[in-house]
């Protein structure tokens, strides 16, 4: 059974950069295809952020492409999300997944993130 | 901007049938946007309990099924239970390699 647990500050100061990692356990990262960065706001939902295949290529939510940066070690059987210029309205719980056929199928626990000075 | 619509809330009785749906703010979602449902507690993670349209995530009991209604995506509780009062969310792929989420229906079960 996969477990995904996300790390990283819990407050990040406004314009500055967000900085995530996805530790995966009880499975290796190479065993899927690909791994998603998801967040969630009281404002606007659930978000897809974006993912990452085991072999490096990248797709990311046409809304935040151009802030949005995700990277896999696979040595460390993590991925990791840089999040660039972060405003209040980033303000919210951070998830990773490992994705199913076209699906979000397994999800971390979640951590909080907050912008703040 | 694409946005995925879902009920805002919907009361179903115990032991009751209740039907959520899942649409486009323009056009018909079908099979070929591959949709997903997730349950979420608060305070919890999402958990999944649909993909592909109508195929069941492990562990996830047979009284939830997903189907194409019309021009949206559905999720069927039959026989709803105390522990099915929460949140649910469709996701759409959209093939340009991205996910969006439908805005999410809280259930109420009383």
């Amino acid at each position: 059974q996969v477990q995904l647990q996300e790390s990283g500050p819990g407050l990040v100061e406004p314009s500055g950069t967000l900085s995530l990692t996805c530790a995966v356990s009880g499975d290796s990262i190479s065993s899927s295809d690909w791994w998603s960065w998801l967040r969630q706001t009281p404002g606007k939902g659930l978000e897809w952020i974006g993912e990452i295949y085991r072999g490096g290529n990248t797709n990311y939510n046409p809304s935040l492409k151009s802030r949005v940066t995700i990277s896999v070690d696979k040595s460390k059987n993590h991925f990791s999300l840089k999040l660039s210029s972060m405003t209040a309205a980033d303000t919210a719980v951070y998830y990773c997944a490992r994705n199913g056929r076209y699906s979000l199928a397994s999800w971390g626990q979640g951590t909080l993130v907050t912008v703040s000075s | 901007q694409t946005v995925v619509t879902q009920e805002p809330s919907f009361s179903v009785s115990p032991g009751g049938t209740v039907t959520l749906t899942c649409g486009l703010s323009s056009g018909s979602v079908s099979t070929s946007y591959h949709p997903s449902w997730y349950q979420q507690t608060p305070g919890q993670a999402p958990r999944t309990l649909i993909y592909e349209t109508n195929t069941r995530s492990s562990g996830v009991p047979d009284r939830f099924s997903g189907s194409i209604l019309g021009n949206k995506a559905a999720l069927t509780i039959t026989g709803a239970q105390a522990d099915d009062e929460c949140d649910y969310y469709c996701v759409l792929y959209m093939g340009s390699d991205y996910y969006v989420f439908g805005t999410g229906t809280k259930v109420t079960v009383l």
